[in-house]
């Protein structure tokens, strides 16, 4: 167990709906990490926030937006979603350093029909 | 731009015979390397990591890694592999001055009983 928790586990919802994924770092760690991995285009980054601010900006859709809360959980909102937005979107924290580990969460699968 | 190849997308090995899976990375400035693995369901896990020093560095179970800065390469190694090592195993690669992490696409290997 890495102490980073995410939910939900699993969810389906239909093309064109809007969805809300959320995380909560380890204890201490200011910086979230979000990750999605599908089969095709193996594992992207994201977005990162840290203690609150968007810091870093990856492989992110407009579609989707993050945000992270003062008590630094974090959601990332899906919008619009599409069928190729299936994935497994995984959360991962650290303290903030670029010298510091990533501890990932348990990841929460998207299925969209 | 930034990032990260892995030599193999499958690797299929006997239990007892020796690793090797490869990663080569294009990223400015100083960097720091970095393997996960995942278990199959799992998330990931940092098996090791290099900031600087001695270029060989060590793992949890038994694996190892070397950076060899002229090659832009950061090798994991494993002497004799067990079942239990059948996993997906991703290299990454993030800059010293907090850049975003990038993922390889992934080595997945299946180790035969």
């Amino acid at each position: 167990d890495s102490g980073v928790t995410q939910t939900p586990k699993h969810l389906i919802t239909a093309t064109g709906q809007r969805v809300t994924l959320r995380c909560s770092p380890r204890s201490g760690d200011l910086s979230v990490y979000w990750y999605q991995q599908s089969l095709d285009q193996g594992l992207q980054f994201l977005i990162q926030y840290y203690n609150g601010e968007e810091r870093a900006k990856g492989n992110i859709l407009e579609r989707f937006s993050a945000q992270q809360f003062p008590d630094l959980h974090s959601e990332l909102n899906l919008s619009s979603l599409e069928l190729g937005d299936s994935a497994l979107y995984f959360c991962a924290s650290n303290r903030g350093g670029a010298k510091g580990e990533q501890y990932f969460g348990p990841g929460t699968r998207l299925t969209v029909t | 731009a930034q990032s990260v190849s892995q030599h193999n997308h499958h690797v299929i090995l006997s239990e007892a015979a020796s690793l090797e899976l490869g990663c080569n990375y294009s990223y400015g400035g100083t960097v720091n390397l970095f393997w996960y693995v995942q278990y199959p369901g799992q998330h990931l896990q940092l098996l090791l990591k290099y900031f600087s020093g001695d270029p060989l560095v060590k793992g949890i179970k038994g694996f190892e890694a070397e950076f060899i800065k002229s090659k832009f390469s950061f090798n994991l190694r494993k002497p004799s592999v067990q079942w239990s090592d059948t996993a997906e195993y991703f290299c990454a690669v993030n800059g010293d001055y907090g850049q975003n992490f990038v993922f390889g696409p992934g080595t997945r290997l299946s180790v035969l009983p």
